[in-house]
């Protein structure tokens, strides 16, 4: 069975960096074309794809904000971390990380989300 | 880069049938994937490649995708199936993942 877990602070402070981690069990990120990625959504909003990292190392930035993130991976502890520079409240979200299993493909499955709210 | 149109709200009586579309350009060369998400939870794929179902999810979901749209199908509506519907697409051009703005269905 595979699961992804979120962690991390549920709450930030304005211009601070925010670091999320994902934890996941039933796959390896040392399997060809494998990725994690990263969603978020505002409260009553869409849905944004932040990041992925894939099982060779490459990664990928959604071009409004490849500035701000950074994505890296720790295999041996089944981790991938993202983390996001120069927080605001338009940052407010639930935060999503998610495997996808086809090189470029669908999400599937994902984690519950965690809730992050920045404010002063 | 890749831009994708969903109607924003669908209503639908139960056992009915709802079509959700997902616009796009030449989104029939594109594999589009579809997610549902219930209030308070994370999405769920329920269609992906266009056609293919995950185990466990009804037959009631059936997908298609040509020319500039791509549609997900729930036959014989039930109240469960209320929720918002996310398409998305990986764009090969630039290598990135794109979601449309979701459809809320609900069941009258």
């Amino acid at each position: 069975q595979i699961t992804l877990r979120e962690s991390g602070p549920t709450l930030v402070k304005p211009t601070q960096t925010l670091t999320l981690t994902c934890s996941f069990s039933g796959f390896s990120l040392e399997s060809t074309g494998v990725g994690v990625g990263w969603i978020r959504q505002p409260p009553g909003q869409a849905l944004e794809w932040l990041a992925l990292i894939y099982w060779n190392d490459d990664k990928r930035y959604s071009p409004s904000l490849k500035n701000r993130l950074s994505i890296s991976k720790d295999t041996s502890r089944n981790r991938v971390v993202l983390t996001m520079t120069n927080m605001d409240s338009v940052d407010t979200a639930t935060y999503f990380c998610a495997r996808d299993g086809g090189l470029g493909t669908w999400f599937d499955p994902w984690g519950l989300g965690t809730l992050v709210v920045v404010s002063s | 880069s890749y831009v994708l149109t969903q109607p924003p709200s669908v209503s639908v009586a139960p056992g009915q049938t709802a079509r959700i579309t997902c616009g796009g350009n030449n989104i029939g060369s594109q594999s589009v994937h579809w997610y549902q998400q219930k209030p308070g939870q994370a999405p769920v794929v329920v269609v992906y490649v266009d056609t293919s179902r995950p185990s466990g999810i009804p037959e009631r979901f059936s997908g298609s995708n040509s020319g500039n749209t791509a549609t997900l199908t729930i036959s014989r509506v039930e109240a469960g199936d209320e929720a918002d519907y996310w398409c998305q697409v990986y764009d090969t051009h630039t290598d990135h993942y794109v979601f449309g703005p979701g459809t809320k269905v609900t069941v009258l």
